[in-house]
């Protein structure tokens, strides 16, 4: 069973840089899916922050692009979330995902966000 | 698909169908994907694909999309059916590869 556990701290200051770990277990970060980290406001929507293939290659929501960097460390089978410059506006319930992929002879690869961590709480405040 | 509108809120009597929208400018059905979340819980999969249910899904769930709006259909809903619901989509051509639409509540009357 796939399980995605999502770690660190839940207090940064502002103009201080979130940082987060999506441990992995039960699959391997090295096969055909993105790797993503998903954030809810409080009382408010989903918003994608962004995806990491085993590659490395990364995408990034545009209005977050500035400020974030998605890694992986494929011999720990985790990946993490770093968020620079953190104000009151960053303070959400962080989830990370799985984004597995399957081939379609008609469209090529879709993806599909099958696993999702329980989500971390993380506060920006002085 | 530059953004993905679908209605705040929804109500509908118990037993009863109700479906959801999101429509979005070059939607493409085959990468569309609707979430379920409860207060204080993870989002979960409830459709990929268009249509697909993973396992575990009830089969009263069903996806289905015309044109540049898909949509998740509730049959017969339950109490435990009241929660939000979210549509998402990956765009391979634009600038936002992957973006949720910003929910709709259903109320189980």
């Amino acid at each position: 069973q796939v399980q995605l556990l999502e770690s660190g701290p839940g207090l940064v200051k502002p103009s201080g840089t979130l940082s987060l770990t999506c441990a992995v277990s039960g699959d391997s970060i090295s096969t055909d899916k993105w790797w993503s980290w998903v954030r809810q406001s409080p009382g408010k929507g989903l918003e994608w922050i962004g995806e990491i293939y085993h590659t490395g290659t990364t995408n990034y929501n545009p209005s977050l692009k500035s400020r974030v960097t998605i890694s992986v460390d494929k011999s720990k089978t985790q990946f993490s979330l770093k968020l620079s410059s953190v104000t009151a506006a960053d303070t959400a319930v962080y989830y990370c995902a799985r984004d597995y992929g399957v081939y379609d002879l008609n469209v090529g690869y879709y993806y599909y966000m099958d696993v999702w961590g329980k989500g971390t709480t993380v506060t920006v405040s002085s | 698909s530059s953004g993905l509108t679908q209605d705040p809120a929804v109500s509908v009597a118990l037993g009863q169908t109700v479906t959801i929208t999101c429509q979005g400018d070059g939607l493409r059905s085959m990468f569309v994907s609707w979430f379920q979340q409860k207060p204080g819980q993870a989002p979960m999969l409830l459709i990929y694909a268009k249509n697909k249910r993973p396992s575990g899904i009830p089969d009263r769930f069903s996806g289905s999309s015309s044109g540049d709006t898909a949509s998740l259909t509730i049959t017969g809903a339950r109490a435990e059916d009241e929660a939000d619901y979210y549509c998402n989509s990956r765009d391979s051509t634009g600038n936002h590869p992957v973006i949720f639409g910003a929910g709709t509540k259903v109320t189980v009357l």
